[in-house]
């Protein structure tokens, strides 16, 4: 069955980086397209891009342009979403995400894994 | 004024119809967007729903039940999750969608409280 499965809990300090990992089993990683999607607590989803492991690209909001870097290695089936310059507004739940590309059916999420940012 | 919104709450009776609205801003035309619908429970991840662009170009969840169903109302500007036959377990967060601007957007989502 399909499962993508999300690293743990991270706490950093502001102005630090942080670098979530995916590991998607049960499918091709190249033949989907992977979306990343915060939640803060209390709060609603916030879309921050997309990539495709099959071409590398990717797509991100502007919201997050420059600071954020989204990759895959395909050898092991793993997507990797990293955000540099931690502030405290980062604090949130981010789920990786499979879609069909050029379809918005978000199909199987990551369990999500909780950044904390926190001097 | 934000590409999507939804309102933050509603109430309904067990085994009666909810109607949750997304309803777009001025200057989008929902008649151009598929609207993408996410169902989700306190302390698990959101569940695709089903996406709906029209009577003949629609999908449906794996293993969602047919009682949720997508439409628009072009007068609205609004794409609507119509839950008909409203058990308990439906009571959840609700998220809109929509690909605007080279982005995918979700609504501020609808808390749906079955009582």
């Amino acid at each position: 069955q399909v499962q993508l499965v999300q690293s743990g809990a991270e706490v950093k300090k502001p102005g630090a980086s942080v670098k979530v990992s995916c590991k998607a089993s049960g499918y091709t990683l190249t033949n989907y397209d992977i979306n990343w999607v915060r939640q803060a607590t209390g709060q609603g989803l916030e879309w921050m891009g997309w990539m495709n492991p099959n071409s590398g690209d990717t797509g991100y909001a502007q919201k997050f342009q420059g600071r954020v870097t989204m990759t895959s290695d395909t050898s092991i089936n793993t997507a990797y979403m990293e955000l540099r310059s931690l502030i405290s507004e980062d604090t949130a739940i981010y789920y990786c995400v499979r879609n069909a590309p050029f379809t918005g059916d978000f199909d199987y999420w990551g369990q999500g894994a909780l950044v904390t940012v926190s001097s | 004024q934000a590409v999507l919104t939804q309102p933050s709450s509603l109430s309904a009776s067990p085994g009666t119809s909810a109607s949750l609205t997304c309803t777009l801003r001025i200057g989008i035309n929902v008649g151009t967007y598929s609207i993408y619908w996410f169902q989700q429970k306190p302390g698990s991840p959101p569940q695709y729903l089903l996406k709906y662009n029209s009577d003949s170009d629609k999908r449906q969840g794996s293993g969602v039940p047919s009682r949720f169903s997508g439409s628009k109302d072009a007068s609205a500007n609004a794409g609507i999750l119509l839950i008909s036959g409203l058990q308990s377990e439906d009571e959840a967060d609700y998220y809109c969608m929509i690909w605007h601007s080279s982005a995918w957007v979700f609504g501020g989502g609808t808390k749906l409280t079955v009582l």
